[in-house]
């Protein structure tokens, strides 16, 4: 079956720690986003990326960092400076590299931190 | 200029209902308004959507109603059943923009 695989499902972060979540999708999907939820604040984008080798920032993408060295992988790094990254993470695909199509998202991966 | 406006933020009918949610924008080049429907635990799932050329679409139990002159459409759900409850987002995305702008949410409870 197509889809996206986010992991892990729960990731637990410690002070001044770099955690990295995984994302990876098998629909041959060209544009990929990750985005921040917390309760009653809806979908808030970090990055998205339209092709290999290249990505762009969202509207809160202090403190992350990511990579697209592959067109099925789309890793997030939530860094030390990112002071408050207790959230759901969910990670998305679309085919095309347009916001006008449908997005295809992963079950999420919930960061807390010890 | 970017922003999607829903509501309300919390909704409660009981089985058999026709629960309504709104969703307001202010950007006239948005042209793709989706719905997603989201349970707790997973990743929101895509329920319905609409482009401006139409004024209604109807999926199963589903409709969008949208009206381009007010920049508002909403989203109705016909005979709500308790297996209906969870958070649906709206969202808008067009023009040079390729991003989806999502609503805060809806929490829909549906009492048998």
């Amino acid at each position: 079956d197509g889809g996206i695989t986010q992991s892990p499902k729960y990731l637990f972060r410690k002070e001044g720690q770099n955690v990295t979540l995984s994302c990876e999708q098998n629909l041959n999907h060209d544009a990929m986003y990750w985005y921040r939820q917390d309760p009653g604040q809806g979908l808030r984008l970090i990055y998205y990326s339209q092709i290999v080798n290249d990505f762009q920032k969202g509207d809160i993408a202090e403190g992350y960092s990511v990579s697209r060295e592959k067109k099925e992988s789309f890793p997030l790094t939530v860094t030390s400076a990112q002071k408050n990254p207790t959230a759901f993470y969910l990670c998305a695909s679309t085919v095309g590299h347009h916001g006008n199509q449908p997005q295809h998202f992963g079950d999420g991966t919930r960061l807390s931190i010890l | 200029q970017q922003q999607v406006k829903q509501s309300p933020q919390s909704l409660i009918v009981q089985k058999g209902g026709i629960p309504i949610i709104n969703c307001a924008y202010e950007n006239t080049a948005f042209d793709y308004f989706p719905w997603y429907q989201q349970f707790p635990g997973k990743g929101p799932a895509l329920l319905i959507a609409i482009r401006p050329d139409v004024s209604e679409k109807k999926e199963g139990r589903f409709t969008i109603s949208f009206n381009k002159s007010a920049k508002q459409f909403s989203l109705h759900i016909m005979d709500s059943q308790p297996g209906d409850s969870a958070t649906y987002f709206c969202a808008a995305s067009g023009g040079s923009n390729y991003k989806l702008t999502f609503g805060k949410g809806t929490l829909l409870t549906v009492n048998p």
